[in-house]
């Protein structure tokens, strides 16, 4: 199977500032790794993802970089606002998409 | 409005008493999966199913089974549920197309006394 670190469990910034969230990941055959947010009581929404034939994707404040060779993903967050608050996770899919590795998951919270 | 909906939200049970989590979704997915929550733990796949009569287990499978008669349902079934079993429990979808994008529901929230 896979298997998916993240790190860290919680981040706590301050309102503006940028944050930071790095999976990595074991199997190479892995190719697509999306970034899952969950909202409290909501299920998890999927943000943004990424394909492993690019090395970078940005959508307005949120990118995702990717790093074949090292075998890690990182969700980056500019100009924090409250409601960016939420628990993360990131996945790498495999199978065809059928089974589904996510990582431990990173509580955000931004203070205002 | 596209939904995945699970039922109960929430329930309270007793060791062995057999129970059902229901999930239905109105997007005409092929794919619907199960994962449980836990605190450190992420979301871990218990089964999915790729269409109509076709599952498969995922990572932790053990005391679940699940059934797939109709194309927007995929009821979670625990037999004879633990205490380890407690845990928030999600329903996702998606379709066959490149994206693999999941679609979930808003989570079911169990314990097992």
């Amino acid at each position: 199977g896979e298997n998916v670190e993240q790190h860290p469990s919680t981040l706590s910034v301050q309102e503006g500032d940028s944050a930071v969230i790095k999976c990595t990941y074991s199997d190479s055959a892995s190719n697509y790794f999306p970034w899952y947010k969950q909202e409290l009581g909501k299920g998890p929404q999927l943000i943004i993802d990424i394909r492993s034939n690019v090395g970078e994707k940005k959508d307005q404040r949120i990118a995702v970089t990717l790093n074949k060779t090292a075998k890690h993903f990182s969700l980056h967050i500019t100009e924090t606002q409250p409601e960016d608050s939420a628990v993360y996770f990131c996945a790498a899919p495999r199978y065809n998409f059928n089974k589904f590795y996510f990582g431990s998951g990173t509580k955000l919270n931004v203070k205002p | 409005e596209a939904q995945v909906t699970q039922n109960p939200r929430y329930l309270i049970t007793v060791t062995g008493k057999k129970l059902t989590v229901t999930c239905s979704q109105n997007m005409n997915h092929e794919y619907m999966s199960w994962y449980r929550q836990d605190p450190g733990l992420g979301l871990r796949q218990i089964y999915y199913s790729m269409n109509v009569e076709v599952t498969d287990k995922g990572d932790v499978p053990e005391g679940y089974k699940v059934s797939r008669k109709e194309k927007r349902n995929f009821p979670l079934i625990l037999e004879s549920p633990s205490p380890n079993q407690t845990s928030l429990y999600f329903c996702a979808s998606r379709t066959t197309g490149p994206t693999g994008e999941l679609f979930f529901g808003e989570g079911s929230r169990l314990t097992v006394l």
